[in-house]
């Protein structure tokens, strides 16, 4: 099936520690979501980004939807033990009738480590 | 307000037998969308459903189906269970299908077991 690329695989930082992580696709998209798993739990709903070169902010997080739409970055700031988890973007294009489907990266794992 | 509800939430099955997930959305949402996700494919969208019609479809074959009821309850189906068909199965829902800020809210998923 489809996934979009997304990069670090894995992250093991300290407590308070800046975080970035990128997702790339070879399809332009309209709309870049950000999603974060927990163990036995369905994703969670970070950021949403409708425009190309928006920038939205999430309390201690922002991501960036890119220009060319075919990426997008997500960072957390000053890093915290309940950042731990998997993060995942998804990209969604509506085109023409709309439609809820999500291509979903390939995920990071966020390890934090007080 | 509650969230999206997916019953049940672990089931194990023999190859060859078939299984029914439910999921209720989030009150008013009348869209309702599936995911599969495995360790080895991550995340798979299955199909969407708004207003009892199914909309899109994923890339799996045809023992899956699902429905969507009058009260956008869904339903999902695998007929003849195999070893691969283990996964986390996760329901979405939204408002509605595609706008901007209809954004999709998750279920805690149905962790299906074949053996």
């Amino acid at each position: 099936g489809q996934q979009l690329n997304q990069s670090p695989q894995s992250m093991f930082i300290q407590e308070g520690e800046d975080v970035s992580m990128n997702c790339t696709s070879s399809s332009i998209f309209n709309t870049w979501l950000w999603y974060k798993q927990d163990p036995g739990e369905g994703p969670v709903l970070l950021i949403a980004l409708y425009k190309a070169g928006e920038l939205t902010s999430n309390g201690r997080l922002t991501a960036q939807f890119g220009i060319t739409r075919k990426d997008s970055f997500l960072n957390i700031s000053a890093s915290i033990p309940s950042d731990v988890g998997i993060y995942f973007c998804a990209g969604q294009l509506r085109r023409g009738g709309a439609t809820n489907k999500l291509i979903f990266g390939t995920g990071t794992l966020l390890a934090v480590q007080p | 307000k509650a969230g999206v509800t997916q019953t049940p939430r672990y089931l194990i099955k023999t190859r060859g037998q078939q299984v029914t997930l439910s999921c209720s959305p989030i009150s008013g949402h009348r869209s309702v969308s599936w995911y599969q996700q495995t360790p080895g494919q991550g995340l798979q969208f299955l199909f969407e459903y708004f207003s009892e019609t199914q909309r899109n479809k994923g890339n799996f074959p045809g023992r899956f189906s699902g429905r969507q009821f009058s009260n956008s309850r869904s339903e999902m189906n695998v007929s003849t269970l195999e070893l691969g068909d283990s996964a986390l199965y996760l329901c979405a829902s939204s408002l509605a299908p595609g706008a901007p800020g209809y954004e999709q809210y998750f279920g805690p998923g149905t962790r299906l077991t074949v053996t």
